[in-house]
């Protein structure tokens, strides 16, 4: 089975309000984890990466928390927009020639 | 910079018939991927070039699916004879040099039917 999976299928949140998106992974080789965001007809879209030599990163409005104690690695966007609402996919990676691999999405809705 | 393009956007084909996708990638992207993506999952890779090379096809029906990449930058996929279960949508990415793996940039995707 998938190494990598996601707790809840759907997350509602208030535009305005921050939202959490989490994340379970199950290999503690892995090294590699990397968030997409995927809307209705379209690719995975890059939101940003992490490495395992690293706790957390920042980019715009987005943050990502690595947890390797629980193997856990959460996705936070700050001041959730309408247009945030679309699948967000968690991927990962373990060693230099693996393929990446991925959960199987979480729906993250932004109500107005 | 020019996304990944691919096509066509949309295919509907009867079962046992064939069917080929095609990947232009990102301008100096060495490693290339094609993925499929069935209704309510997450991408699932199918095979991975480094150049005009295969670096990965371990999970590619090889009894009907083929792909080549062969001067090194534009791709095929294709489906011979298409099953029911062939139903998905086919991603194309690509990713920069010393990136294997990390980072893909993807195309929107050609949504099959198989009927």
């Amino acid at each position: 089975g998938e190494s990598v999976g996601l707790h809840l299928p759907t997350l509602s949140v208030q535009e305005g309000d921050n939202s959490i998106i989490n994340c379970a992974y199950s290999n503690s080789a892995s090294d590699y984890f990397i968030w997409y965001k995927q809307e209705s007809g379209k690719g995975p879209q890059f939101i940003i990466d992490i490495r395992s030599n690293m706790d957390k990163r920042q980019g715009q409005r987005v943050t990502v928390l690595l947890n390797k104690t629980v193997k856990h690695l959460s996705l936070q966007i700050a001041a959730t927009q309408p247009g945030d609402s679309a699948v967000y996919f968690c991927a990962e990676k373990t060693g230099a020639n693996s393929k990446l691999t991925f959960g199987k999405g979480i729906t993250l809705s932004v109500r107005p | 910079e020019a996304g990944v393009a691919q096509s066509p956007r949309y295919k509907i084909i009867e079962k046992r018939q064939s069917v080929a996708f095609w990947c232009n990638p990102i301008s100096g992207h060495a490693t290339l991927y094609w993925y499929q993506q069935i209704l309510g999952q997450g991408p699932k890779l199918l095979i991975q070039f480094q150049n005009n090379g295969v670096v990965d096809d371990s999970q590619l029906p090889k009894d009907r699916f083929s792909a080549e990449r062969l001067k090194g930058v534009d791709s095929t996929l294709k489906i011979q004879p298409a099953k029911l279960e062939d139903s998905a949508v086919y991603l194309c990415a690509s990713s920069r040099p010393r990136t294997l793996g990390e980072k893909l940039f993807f195309g929107s995707g050609t949504q099959l039917s198989v009927l």
